[in-house]
């Protein structure tokens, strides 16, 4: 089945504890995406990677950091994690870049900074 | 900024067609337009796109305006399966790779 799934679903950790949400995809996708969502502001793209080794920065990557070594594989790192960090977390990717493809989400993680 | 203007929710009956309107004043010649929507404690999904012309698909149809000002996306023969959060999505102006995410519609479905 296609699928991107995302480790942990929900997390509950401590401010400045490092912690990695992983995501993968099985779909042999280039383009790979970090949003977060906070109620009243909808999706805001963090990171994004165009394929292996290409990452660059959404419109919120303030504290956060992303890796792609690998296509299947984009994790999200806090290496400091603060309480403005506490949000609902999505991955998605997509075949290419480019308007017409479609994103394939995950099932989201949600965070919790005490 | 091209951004989108959705209302804030709509309700509809159950196995009736549902009309989920759009503004979209300051897209550019070469934006899609993409619909997602997002069922409770779910990722979004996605729906339909299109460019210019009227698109339909096993989901949904979207009907765009010819100044392409606006569109509407059109579920047919809305189930209570269809309460969602539908979100219109243009390509970000700064960016070529990102998607300008709003607050989408809520969209709510009476047995």
């Amino acid at each position: 089945e296609a699928q991107v799934t995302q480790n942990p679903r929900y997390l509950i950790t401590v401010t400045g504890k490092k912690l990695t949400v992983t995501c993968s995809q099985n779909m042999n996708h280039e383009y790979m995406s970090w949003y977060r969502q906070d109620p009243g502001l909808g999706l805001r793209q963090i990171y994004y990677s165009m394929n292996v080794e290409v990452t660059d920065k959404g419109d919120v990557p303030e504290g956060y950091k992303v890796s792609r070594k690998e296509k299947r594989n984009f994790p999200l790192i806090l290496e400091s994690p603060s309480p403005n960090q506490t949000s609902l977390y999505f991955c998605a990717s997509s075949l290419v870049w480019g308007d017409s493809y479609e994103q394939y989400f995950g099932p989201g993680t949600r965070l919790t900074v005490t | 900024d091209a951004k989108t203007t959705q209302p804030n929710s709509m309700e509809s009956n159950e196995e009736e067609p549902v009309h989920l309107p759009c503004n979209h004043s300051t897209i550019s010649g070469t934006d899609y337009i993409h619909w997602y929507r997002q069922l409770p404690s779910q990722g979004p999904e996605y729906v339909i796109h299109g460019l210019t012309s009227n698109v339909n698909n096993r989901m949904a149809s979207l009907a765009i305006a010819e100044d392409r000002k606006s569109s509407t996306l059109i579920l047919h023969r809305a189930t209570l399966r269809d309460a969602a959060v539908y979100y219109c999505i243009l390509r970000h102006p700064d960016s070529n790779y990102q998607l300008i995410w709003g607050a989408g519609t809520k969209l709510i479905i009476k047995p």
